[in-house]
């Protein structure tokens, strides 16, 4: 049984730089969310799919942050132009559709912009 | 909109000592609460749940009670564990989307 996994788990990267954090979920769950978690703080929901369509993107998703889910299987996380304030974990979760289905997490990407 | 308050941190406690994690929160609807566990350096942990009013969520002797006259799902476990050291997040859902809104969390440390 594979979990949510999540790749790298660890980047550091210059600011102004691009990044990519890939997030395949588990088999048969059709929904796929993505969160940022900073210190001290708890996650931040910023969009999720079902199967390959995006249905919502929270407002924290500014216009340098993209997602894509093509296959309505793995997803991938851009962020263009980073910033130092785009330094926390991003999260990847998947769950069935349902109201109530748990939702299970990956161990997250840390992304450290210097 | 939704929101999840839970007490303030950090907690520190010795071994065998009875844990309470206060959390409450504010819904349009009917949610399902949650509590998952965040292990240093980990991701987070899904440690038990509660999908309707009075059901209690339990898991690894930890317990919770959805109490919808009080808005709350509080977090109990009789005896820590230095292994319980970590942080706990209360956590709901409510619509289609079952997306997640969390509280801030809190830090347990269990001392032997």
């Amino acid at each position: 049984d594979t979990g949510v996994s999540q790749d790298p788990r660890h980047k550091i990267t210059k600011r102004g730089q691009n990044v990519t954090f890939r997030c395949d979920p588990i088999s048969e769950h059709n929904r796929l969310y993505w969160y940022r978690q900073t210190l001290g703080q708890g996650p931040e929901f910023l969009t999720y799919f079902q199967n390959e369509a995006q249905l919502e993107k929270s407002r924290l998703l500014s216009n340098r942050f993209s997602a894509e889910r093509p296959k309505g299987s793995f997803s991938t996380l851009e962020i263009q132009r980073t910033e130092q304030g785009d330094s926390a974990m991003y999260l990847c979760a998947s769950s069935l559709q349902g109201a109530g289905n748990t939702i299970y997490f990956g161990e997250g990407s840390w992304l450290t912009v210097v | 909109g939704d929101s999840v308050t839970q007490m303030e941190g950090p907690v520190t406690l010795s071994e065998e000592a009875f844990l309470t994690i206060n959390c409450t929160y504010t819904a349009t609807g009917y949610p399902s609460l949650f509590w998952y566990v965040q292990y240093p350096g980990e991701g987070l942990q899904l440690l038990l749940k509660a999908t309707k009013a009075d059901d209690k969520g339990s898991n690894k002797g930890f317990e919770a009670t959805y109490r919808k006259e009080t808005t709350s799902f509080h977090l109990e476990k009789g005896s820590v564990q230095v292994s319980d050291s970590a942080v706990y997040f209360c956590a709901l859902n409510t619509g289609a989307n079952s997306k997640l809104t969390f509280g801030k969390g809190i830090t347990l440390s269990v001392r032997p």
